[in-house]
């Protein structure tokens, strides 16, 4: 079973640029997550897909960053402007939900803005 | 709103040493619980999780962890570690069943030879 992919796996940009970052999630899992992981912290959930619906949204920085998930499969997370803050891994994850709750995660995106 | 400890930044254990690695959650019911590890460049791989049942759960790799109500405890354990789990481990809950994971700051394992 093919786990869940993400690229780039690395993007340099310099502030008040746009970036986006791409998920494909594993095949028939419904729900689908987008973390950001800041160096030294844990992950932080940004936003959360059941199908091509949001469920939960309230960590995302909506006047900078969006998300969709079209056809409930791949999702597009992105950031316009950045800022140096921005500077993290951002991690994709999807789950059966109707299984175990495990969360599978892809091995993310290091976004550094300089 | 939920919070997770961990309170062991950085974790030095020589190879074929027990392992624990700490953890408290605040939170009033009691939350699914899990463990995840992160090795460089990877993604977290679940070693673990919590629901119900015995508070004793065993995970993969040789992990172990206990659930201890009366401290707001998940500590995760291992009884001879090796090279290979030399990684970053975090602890995470899901308080409200809808999974949602709030995760901790994370432990820093480090395996002397």
């Amino acid at each position: 079973e093919a786990g869940v992919a993400q690229s780039p796996r690395y993007k340099i940009i310099e502030k008040r640029q746009s970036v986006a970052f791409w998920c494909n999630p594993i095949s028939g899992h419904a729900t689908l997550y987008w973390y950001q992981q800041i160096l030294g912290q844990g992950p932080k959930l940004l936003i959360q897909f059941q199908n091509n619906g949001v469920v939960d949204d309230s960590q995302l920085p909506k006047d900078r960053f969006s998300a969709e998930r079209l056809k409930g499969v791949d999702s597009t997370l992105k950031i316009q402007p950045a800022k140096l803050e921005d500077s993290a891994v951002y991690l994709c994850a999807s789950s059966a939900r109707t299984v175990s709750y495990e969360q599978y995660f892809g091995p993310g995106t290091r976004l550094t803005v300089t | 709103a939920q919070s997770v400890t961990q309170p062991d930044i950085h974790i030095t254990v020589s190879e074929g040493a027990s392992l624990e690695l700490r953890c408290n959650y605040s939170y009033g019911a009691t939350p699914y619980l899990f463990w995840y590890v992160q090795s460089p460049g990877q993604g977290l791989q679940l070693l673990l999780k919590y629901f119900s049942g015995d508070t004793l759960v065993q995970g993969i790799k040789g992990f172990e962890a206990e659930f201890k109500r009366s401290q707001s405890s998940f500590n995760l354990r291992k009884p001879s570690v090796h090279w290979s789990d030399a990684a970053e481990y975090f602890c995470a809950v899901d308080s409200g069943g809808g999974n949602k994971l709030t995760f901790g700051t994370g432990t820093q394992l480090k395996v002397e030879l």
